[in-house]
């Protein structure tokens, strides 16, 4: 069965660089969650979109933005990064009329330098 | 709003010996609720969920959780831990109101001495 893909995996950055992460739920899924993973962390949520539309807010940065397109791909901006960004982001996907079980990826390592 | 407590930071049990893992919940109606198990650097893996019926859920690896709504917890439970157990469990908690968005605990490290 298909499953939730991240991409990329693992990226290095610099201080003040832009990073983007990328997410493919599973097909016919239809809401997207991104979550943040600090190291000895647990995962908090940053942001969802449903059909699309952003529907839900967490403790997400200003300096991070998301969006949902189309083909309910879903990417993570992150500008100016700093030392503190340092951290595993998750995507999950769910199917809202189901039984409310998000489906996580492997997730993408980024390493701010 | 939902949250999730887990009390144990850290637990240190002998292979072969039973585990326990305690989480408790806040949450008005009847939440979902889920183990989560991460090695290092790792994904999330789904060990058990809960969503409605059957108070004892059966998960993967021989895991299996307890839904007390008077307690207002979900424990979960191994009856013998193996080496390959050592890892970080995370207990969660969602409900459809919130669009199905989980609220973490902070997890509980299990290490399994020899």
């Amino acid at each position: 069965a298909a499953g939730v893909i991240q991409s990329p995996r693992h990226l290095i950055k610099e201080k003040r660089e832009t990073a983007t992460l990328k997410c493919y739920p599973i097909p016919r899924h239809d809401t997207v969650y991104w979550y943040q993973q600090g190291p000895g962390q647990d995962p908090q949520f940053l942001i969802s979109f449903y059909e699309k539309m952003q529907s839900d807010k967490g403790s997400i940065p200003d300096r991070f933005s998301a969006q949902q397109f189309s083909d309910y791909h879903s990417e993570l901006n992150m500008s100016s990064l700093e030392l503190g960004d340092s951290a595993l982001y998750f995507c999950a996907s769910s199917l809202t009329a189901s039984t409310g079980e998000l489906f996580f990826g492997e997730g993408s390592r980024l390493t701010v330098l | 709003a939902q949250s999730v407590t887990q009390p144990d930071i850290h637990i240190t049990v002998s292979e072969g010996a039973s585990l326990e893992l305690r989480c408790n919940y806040s949450y008005g109606a009847t939440p979902y609720l889920f183990w989560y198990v991460q090695s290092p650097g790792q994904g999330l893996q789904l060990l058990l969920k809960y969503f409605s019926g059957d108070t004892l859920v059966q998960g993967i690896k021989g895991f299996e959780a307890e839904f007390k709504r008077s307690q207002s917890s979900f424990n979960l439970r191994k009856p013998s831990v193996h080496w390959s157990d050592a890892a970080e469990y995370f207990c969660a908690v969602g409900n459809k109101a919130a669009g199905n968005k989980l609220t973490f605990g902070g997890g509980t490290r299990v290490l399994v001495k020899p």
